[in-house]
């Protein structure tokens, strides 16, 4: 079955450790994605990626960093500068249109607690 | 600054009646909306989008009206069913560099659906 998954689930790690989620999608498409969601803040976008070795930043990407070496793979390491790492991490895929009318697919989602 | 806007954080309606949703934004270059369903610890699972070019689309229950004028959009579920309970996020999207876009979501809304 095509889909993106994301591991693991569930991440604990020691305050200034860094950290990568990984992201993986098999559905062939150019664009990736990784958002954070906190509670009553919605769906927040870190960083984006169209092709390979290339992506820009969100709107916090701040103390992350991302590689798109791979175009079936997006991971995300949270590095210690991130200030406010404990966050539910959601990686999301989606084609490219020349009209940008295309829906993206999310993950299930990482959980991230920093103790 | 938000630029969706997702005002009501809840609400709360009986099985088989009319839910409304609502939505507005302030960047008139957003060219494409969506509507995401999101249960607790998953990844949001897309429901409907519309582009700019159209005033509704209809897929089943499910029915966006976009009022560009008004710079608002609004989800009608009817019958709502208790499956429907969930965050709702509307999100839209805008041309970036070359043909890449990035969705940009509101805060959601808490939808709950009484038996």
């Amino acid at each position: 079955d095509g889909g993106i998954t994301q591991s693991p689930k569930y991440l604990f790690r020691k305050e200034g450790q860094n950290v990568t989620l990984s992201c993986e999608q098999n559905l062939n498409h150019d664009a990736m994605y990784w958002y954070r969601q906190d509670p009553g803040q919605g769906l927040r976008l870190i960083y984006y990626s169209q092709i390979v070795n290339d992506f820009q930043k969100g709107d916090i990407a701040e103390g992350y960093s991302v590689s798109r070496e791979k175009k079936e793979s997006f991971p995300l390491t949270v590095t210690s500068a991130q200030k406010n790492p404990t966050a539910f991490y959601l990686c999301a895929s989606s084609r490219l249109l020349g009209r940008g009318e295309t829906e993206a697919f999310f993950g299930q989602g990482t959980r991230l607690t920093v103790v | 600054d938000q630029q969706v806007k997702q005002n009501s954080p809840s609400l709360s309606v009986q099985e088989g009646r009319i839910s409304i949703l609502n939505c507005d934004y302030t960047n008139s270059m957003f060219d494409y909306f969506l509507w995401y369903k999101k249960y607790p610890a998953e990844g949001p699972t897309f429901l409907i989008s519309i582009s700019s070019i159209k005033d509704k689309n209809e897929d089943g229950r499910f029915t966006v009206f976009l009022n560009k004028s008004a710079k608002h959009l609004s989800l009608h579920i009817v019958p709502s069913q208790p499956g429907d309970s969930a965050v709702y996020f509307c999100a839209a999207s805008e041309r970036g560099r070359g043909s890449n876009y990035k969705l940009t979501f509101g805060k959601g809304t808490l939808l709950t659906v009484n038996p």
